[in-house]
Order: C-alpha cells, then structure tokens, then sequence
C-alpha cells in the first residue's frame, strides 16, 4: 500500500512562529505536493517538488517556503506563521511517469493563534 | 491552468437512492482521479480514470477524454457515503500539478 504520512494530525502555533510541516512517502515517487484547504475556496496549490532538490511555486506561495533534502520528504515551512495560515494542509506524491496516480496524507489542520 | 468543474455542488440522497456526480474539464489531461474526502479530511482515492471506464463495489466512473467529462456512479447510496467528492486533473507533458474541482458535497440519509 502506497503511504504517505504527514507527521501531525493536529498543530497550534503563535503568530510569528517558523512552524514546520513534514511529509513522508515511501512508494519512491519524484513527485511531491503541499495543497492547503479552506471553506470556500476549495484545494490550492501552495508548492509543488519534482526532484529532490527541485521546487515549484504553485498557486498561494506567499508566506511559506519547501524543502525537498531526501526523495522521500517534502518540508513545508512557515516563516513566520501568521493567521491567516490557520488552514488544513494536505501532502501528496506521485510517480512522474506512466501512472501518475496521486496519493495523500491524511492532513494537518493547523491553528496559527 | 485546467479549469474543473463539478456538478452539482450539493446533492442530498435517501439511503438506497443511485446518483451520478459530474466533472467536466476545459482541456486535454493526462490524469483524472475521484476522491473522496473522509470526515477526518483525509483524501480517500476512489478511481484513477483518465479515460473509459472502471466500478470499485457500488461506485463506478466514466471518462469520456474526447468531451472532457467525467462521471461517478452511486449505487445503493448508504449514510457512509456521505461526503466530499473532489475530481482532479493533471495535464501531463511534465505538467503534474493536479488542478481540482469544487467538489460535491453528498448527505445520505436513513
């Protein structure tokens, strides 16, 4: 079974935090995704990584930044965590070739106070 | 980018009621997935379909590539498929970002 683990379920952080988001995959896939998730507004594409290394600025960048060190974790950082980053966040990953089948973690809902 | 579009946005169901959910897409793709949003907010996958068609259980999904639309099929609704469906697009040609619809939010009642 392809798994991909986000490494809280739950977050509270204080305005101006750096607050991190880590996501594993363990299907070996080159692709990797941070969405974020609010009423209204649907799933946003906040960065998107092809290659270790490697980083792509989705839709909503602003205010956080990815790091892609192993090909198989895909850090989200906030800098400086404000609230209107209070959202849920979703990692996903998939294959770059044949099968593009995405896969995702099961959420952080973070709560910047 | 891929402009996604899901109908209807909500849709409310007696339990044993069949429903179709629809995604209509504005260009060529390369992936379309169905999910399901549990209500933990996980993204459950139900179907990667870009194209013909595929049943899993009481669900089933069509893709016509040609038209750009997608379709879910309910069976024999029950209370836990109750829910966010989202449909999701990937372009290809090196273009993997998946661009997702609004999604359909399903109340099955007993």
């Amino acid at each position: 079974d392809v798994k991909v683990t986000q490494s809280s379920r739950y977050l509270v952080k204080r305005t101006g935090e750096k607050v991190f988001l880590e996501c594993v995959q363990d299907m070996d896939h080159e692709n990797m995704f941070w969405y974020r998730q609010d009423p209204g507004l649907g799933l946003r594409l906040i960065y998107f990584s092809y290659d270790v290394k490697m980083k792509e600025k989705g839709d909503i960048p602003e205010g956080y930044s990815v790091s892609r060190e192993k090909k198989e974790r895909f850090s989200l950082i906030l800098e400086s965590a404000s609230t209107n980053q209070t959202s849920m966040y979703l990692c996903a990953s998939s294959a770059a070739w044949e099968n593009t089948e995405a896969f995702f973690g099961q959420g952080t809902r973070l709560t910047v106070v | 980018g891929i402009q996604v579009e899901q109908s209807p946005p909500d849709l409310i169901l007696q339990e044993g009621a069949n429903s179709t959910l629809r995604c209509n897409f504005s260009d060529s793709v390369n992936n379309l997935q169905w999910f399901h949003q549990n209500p933990w907010g996980q993204l459950i996958n139900l179907f990667y379909i870009p194209s013909g068609t595929k049943q899993n259980g009481r669900l089933s999904a069509t893709t016509v590539a040609t038209e750009r639309y997608s379709l879910l099929y309910i069976s024999s609704s029950q209370t836990t498929d109750s829910g966010v469906y989202f449909c999701a697009v990937d372009p290809g040609s090196n273009d993997y970002k998946l661009s997702f619809g609004a999604g359909t939010t399903v109340t099955v009642r007993a």
